[in-house]
């Protein structure tokens, strides 16, 4: 069975810095076209994506973002950490960890899909003095 | 401010078909068959049901089905049942050659009447 489960302060004061770690079970970050990435959702509004890390240790953040997230990974421990600088109210969000597939073989060929196909339970992280 | 369009609402009654649209750019919709669906019921995780386009994951029901034309996406909810009720997020690749980059739909919430 696959799982990821978000971890992390609920409550971070604005400037600091805020790290969650995502621990994952039943896949390999290591298998070719498996990445686990990080997306946050503010209060009843919409998806945003973060970050992810991929099978090869490559990282790739969003545009918007990149200056002040990090994400990595410890293989063994089945862990991908966050780290998102300088934290503002706007911050405010659920944050999900999720698996995203962006290549995978059937049949002999291989197959693009890059979707977001396990996501974990959320982490909801208030930025307040 | 979302990359992706989707309208704020749908409705139907039990047993009819509704339709999400999604509608992108050239730069993403448009130029990639790598639009996904995500269901979210309220105070849980979002759930894929349609990925490239058209595929649905193992599990989920063959009511759901996906198609594009152009640079809009649709979701298409055939035979509504109460359970569908739920905010639906379209997805889709964004990057090029030498970055990526994903983008959201703002939501559509669906309501069964």
């Amino acid at each position: 069975q696959v799982t990821l489960r978000e971890s992390g302060p609920a409550l971070v004061k604005p400037t600091q810095t805020l790290t969650l770690t995502c621990t994952f079970s039943g896949f390999s970050l290591t298998t070719r076209g498996v990445c686990v990435g990080w997306v946050r959702q503010p209060p009843g509004k919409a998806l945003e994506w973060l970050a992810h890390i991929d099978w090869d240790g490559d990282k790739f953040y969003s545009t918007s973002l990149k200056t002040r997230l990090t994400i990595s990974k410890d293989t063994s421990e089945k862990q991908v950490v966050l780290r998102m600088t300088n934290m503002d109210p706007v911050d405010t969000a659920t944050y999900y960890c999720a698996r995203i597939t962006t290549y995978y073989e059937t049949s002999g060929r291989h197959y693009r899909a890059d979707s977001f196909d396990i996501w974990g339970q959320g982490t909801m992280v208030t930025v307040a003095s | 401010q979302s990359a992706l369009t989707q309208p704020a609402s749908v409705s139907g009654s039990p047993g009819q078909s509704i339709t999400i649209s999604c509608t992108g750019t050239t730069n993403d919709v448009g130029s990639y068959n790598l639009v996904s669906w995500y269901q979210q019921h309220p105070d849980k995780a979002p759930k894929l049901v349609i990925y490239e386009v058209t595929k649905r994951p193992s599990g989920i029901s063959n009511r759901f089905s996906g198609s594009k034309s152009g640079n809009t996406a649709s979701l298409t909810i055939s035979g509504l049942q109460a359970e569908d009720e739920a905010d639906y997020y379209c997805c889709s690749f964004a990057g090029g050659s030498t970055f990526v980059e994903y983008v959201f739909g703002p939501g559509t919430k669906v309501t069964v009447l």
